[in-house]
């Protein structure tokens, strides 16, 4: 069965602080994994990674992929309180079957 | 022009009733699904279509009925419906995969 898992669920930084969010997965047939960043509505795309090894950035934000242990990272550097949300990894497999970890929830202190 | 549009925004119903949400994408995508978030913010993939196909069920109860009259367009009908219904019901749209989804704004759906 495929799984995704986030890690931390959660977490309480202050601003300036330097994030690391976590995802592993499972997926049968995998052929990329976005990442999404949800405030009070629908959630709002920040990266798509199919190549492992190759970083992708954007502004303070940056991601990787490891194919070979099913992982990846999303940074975020010099947090602001604008950053607080739920990140959301989504590896895509089979069937184009999109789907969804838990999610981190950030909460950034000013 | 909204990309991908889902109506209502709020749907407020008592248990046991049929409603229907609908939703519409103007990107020209061949995917598209529906999503349901729980309160704890866990979105759910409940089904995919593309072009008009249903390609993914996932293990979603029959009363929840997907219909693509187009590509364009899919909508949910949900018959007889459940306290634990109430979620947030977002609808999505994709190119060939693997592109990104585009998301609905979502539809608050609350069973009384």
């Amino acid at each position: 069965e495929d799984k995704v898992v986030q890690s931390p669920l959660s977490l309480v930084v202050h601003e300036g602080d330097t994030v690391t969010l976590n995802c592993s997965y499972e997926v049968t047939n995998f052929r990329s994994l976005l990442w999404y960043k949800q405030e009070k509505k629908a959630p709002t795309f920040l990266f798509m990674l199919t190549s492992s090894g190759i970083e992708k950035k954007s502004g303070r934000l940056s991601s990787i992929l490891d194919k070979k242990e099913l992982f990846s990272i999303l940074n975020i550097t010099a947090t602001q309180t604008g950053d607080s949300a739920i990140y959301l990894c989504a590896p895509g497999g089979r069937d184009d079957k999109i789907i969804f970890g838990k999610g981190t929830r950030l909460h950034i202190l000013p | 022009d909204t990309a991908v549009s889902q109506t209502p925004k709020y749907l407020v119903t008592q248990m046991g009733n049929d409603k229907s949400i609908k939703c519409e994408q103007n990107l020209g995508h061949d995917t598209m699904y529906w999503y349901k978030q729980d309160s704890k913010k866990f979105l759910k993939i409940m089904f995919s279509y593309n072009n008009k196909e249903l390609i993914i069920n996932e293990t979603v109860p029959n009363r929840f009925s997907p219909k693509s009259p187009d590509k364009a367009h899919l909508n949910l009908h949900i018959n007889s419906l459940e306290l634990g219904d109430s979620a947030v019901y977002f609808c999505a749209s994709s190119q060939e995969p693997p592109e990104k989804l585009f998301f609905g704004s979502g539809t608050q759906l609350s069973v009384l």
